[in-house]
């Protein structure tokens, strides 16, 4: 299957600094990038989407002006966590979708485990 | 009400037990559905796509009531291996896909 690679897979930060996450797709085009947020035994929550050369469309609830979402080219999405705070804490995970075929699998990366001290 | 429901768990099952888990979702216009495998501090993993007239892959079983509005994973003769949290996931149109809270499932020797 296709591969997503994020960067860093582990961050642990202070206070009011910023965090960015690169979120790759290694061998093929994203059209699409997904960021989801993951709390302690909950499931997947879906921050925002991007496309490549467009705004994000964030879904209700999550700050634009905190999230900042950057879908510069077909293969890489960033994603950057402004002056953080310990309950911005979690688990972030990126997708993609797009492929030679289409298609509607989503690809995750890793996940990036953000600790905010 | 939220887009996709799933029964949290934990579902503990010796080895070798059939077990299913059911997943509703409420918006009827939703297009797609899969079955997502998530281990413990990983990123999900596509199990399977679920088709109308319901689609097996090996011991896994997935089928899909439209009309009710809801999807199903039967997973028989499970394996230590099959410990994980199954995520049920539907898309609607465009690029929106809704994820459910995802079922435990620990396979006891």
């Amino acid at each position: 299957g296709a591969v997503v690679s994020q960067h860093p897979s582990r961050v642990i930060c202070k206070s009011g600094t910023s965090v960015k996450i690169e979120c790759r797709s290694l061998d093929f085009q994203a059209t699409t990038m997904f960021w989801y947020r993951q709390f302690p035994k909950q499931s997947l929550m879906l921050m925002a989407t991007s496309n490549e050369g467009s705004k994000a469309t964030y879904e209700q609830g999550v700050e634009k002006d905190k999230f900042l979402i950057n879908h510069a080219s077909l293969t890489l999405s960033t994603l950057t966590v402004t002056s953080a705070h310990p309950e911005d804490s979690s688990f972030y995970i990126c997708s993609a979708r797009g492929s030679p075929g289409g298609g509607n699998e989503q690809f995750f990366g890793p996940g990036t485990r953000l600790t905010v001290l | 009400r939220k887009e996709v429901e799933q029964d949290p768990g934990p579902f503990n099952v010796p080895e070798g037990a059939t077990v299913a888990f059911n997943c509703t979702y409420s918006n009827s216009a939703s297009q797609s559905f899969f079955w997502y495998r998530q281990d413990c501090r990983k990123e999900p993993k596509l199990l399977m796509s679920v088709y109308s007239s319901g689609n097996e892959d090996g011991r896994f079983t997935a089928q899909l009531n439209r009309a009710s509005q809801y999807i199903s994973l039967l997973i028989r003769d499970s394996k230590l291996s099959d410990s994980a949290t199954y995520l049920c996931v539907v898309k609607r149109g465009g690029n929106q896909f809704y994820f459910g809270t995802g079922t435990s499932l620990t396979v006891i020797p």
